[in-house]
Formats: structure tokens, C-alpha cells, sequence
């Protein structure tokens, strides 16, 4: 069962203008969301949380955004740099069950110079 | 380089042969994660775990799959038997004590099974 979804295989954004990349889940339980980032022969890494008390959560130029009601979560990206091409994966996981954590397929995120 | 490690990076294996990898996390990290992603997919949860007890295991882990973790430092999983629809990245992430629930990810180990 796909318990997180990432409905947008692939995006392409120009250098510079926003990246908004989308990710829903299904499973109420989930309290902690996590946003990787993958590049070609490495393994993801960790980019961006936001916990369920919160809606929002900063880190330089990405921005995590939850609405729990919609049980959606946003990452953007501003502004987008050729260098943030990559696949991202949003994560999701229970508190009472950190250690299952589940992913979305992924989106391809291209930056076009 | 203090990140997590796996070795090999690659390994092309035949059907019906036993493989093993490992996995050397970040070694303040008392928790291990091993996941397995195949194409057009993101990681699916495999077993993880805390020191060296083995804690969860996905039911995806069939009985050809085995993981330890003897001294609560590195992992290996093995998979004997092998089969074609075992052909995928196994990746191994770490986290550290407490709240933190931000997996380290290693870089993969690339299964072929022709």
C-alpha cells in the first residue's frame, strides 16, 4: 500500500523561479515528514523535517510546508539552482514507529540554466 | 569520511547464489536501517536495527534474506538463494539516539541477478 505519494514523477523549473514539489499520504498516524534529496549513484540524503506540530519549517532556500487536514506536505525551493537537479523523496513516519519509515517515488526535479 | 558505507558497490550475481553486503555506519549512530529500492521507486524499509538487536523486520524481509548486526557496530544482509526479482539497490541508513529521526544514507549496493 502506498502509504505516501509523490504524483509528479518529474519537474522542470528555470534557474532562479521557485521549485514546489508536492508529496500526500494516506495514514493519519504519520507525525514526522522528511524531504531527501538523491543524486545518481548516491544514496538520498537527508534535506529538510517538519514534525506535526508545526507547518512549517525553514532551512535557507527550501521551505517545508504541512497541512495536516489535506495530509499534504510541500517542499520549495527558492531560488531553484541547476544544482538542486535531483530526485526527491518525501518520508513519512509514526512517532510510536520512527524506525518504518516510508517513502514516495520520487520527483525528478530538473533546474534548467 | 565519517558518512555511512557499503561494500560492494556493485555486485552481479546468478540466479540461486548466495550474496552478502555490508554495511559500516556512522559510528555514534546506535540504530541501522537497510532498505531496498528498485527502479522508479523510492526505499521500502527492510529491517532495522538498535545496537545489535535486531528490532523490526518488514515482511518484505522473505526467509532467504537474514541481517545481523553482531557487535552493534557494522551490518551485513545476506540473501541466499538469489532470484531475479531480488535485483534492486539495498540501502543502509543510521541514526543517532533519542529524537532524532533523520536517516543517514549510505550510498547502495547495486544487486544484479541474471
Amino acid at each position: 500500500d502506498q502509504q505516501v505519494k509523490q504524483n509528479s514523477p518529474s519537474l522542470s523549473v528555470q534557474e532562479g523561479r521557485i521549485s514546489i514539489l508536492n508529496c500526500d499520504y494516506t495514514n493519519s498516524m504519520f507525525d514526522y515528514f522528511l524531504w531527501y534529496k538523491k543524486y545518481p549513484a548516491e544514496g538520498p540524503t537527508f534535506l529538510i523535517s517538519i514534525s506535526s506540530i508545526k507547518d512549517k519549517n525553514e532551512d535557507g532556500r527550501f521551505t517545508v510546508f504541512l497541512n495536516k487536514s489535506a495530509k499534504h506536505l510541500s517542499l520549495h525551493i527558492v531560488p531553484s539552482q541547476p544544482g538542486d537537479s535531483a530526485v526527491y523523496f518525501c518520508a513519512a513516519s509514526a512517532i510510536y514507529n520512527n524506525n518504518d519509515m516510508r517513502f514516495g517515488a520520487g520527483t525528478r526535479l530538473t533546474v534548467k540554466p | 569520511d565519517t558518512g555511512v558505507s557499503q561494500d560492494p558497490r556493485h555486485k552481479i550475481t546468478k540466479r540461486g547464489q548466495n550474496v552478502t553486503f555490508r554495511c559500516d555506519p556512522i559510528s555514534e549512530h546506535n540504530r541501522l536501517y537497510w532498505y531496498r529500492q528498485t527502479l522508479g521507486q523510492g526505499p521500502e524499509f527492510l529491517t532495522y536495527f538498535q545496537n545489535e538487536a535486531q528490532l523490526e523486520k518488514s515482511r518484505l524481509l522473505s526467509d532467504r534474506f537474514s541481517a545481523e548486526r553482531p557487535k552493534g557496530s557494522f551490518s551485513t544482509l545476506e540473501i541466499q538463494r538469489t532470484e531475479q526479482g531480488d535485483s534492486a539497490m539495498y540501502l543502509c541508513a543510521s541514526s543517532g539516539r533519542g529524537g532524532n529521526y533523520e536517516q543517514y544514507f549510505g550510498p547502495g549496493t547495486r544487486l544484479t541477478v541474471t
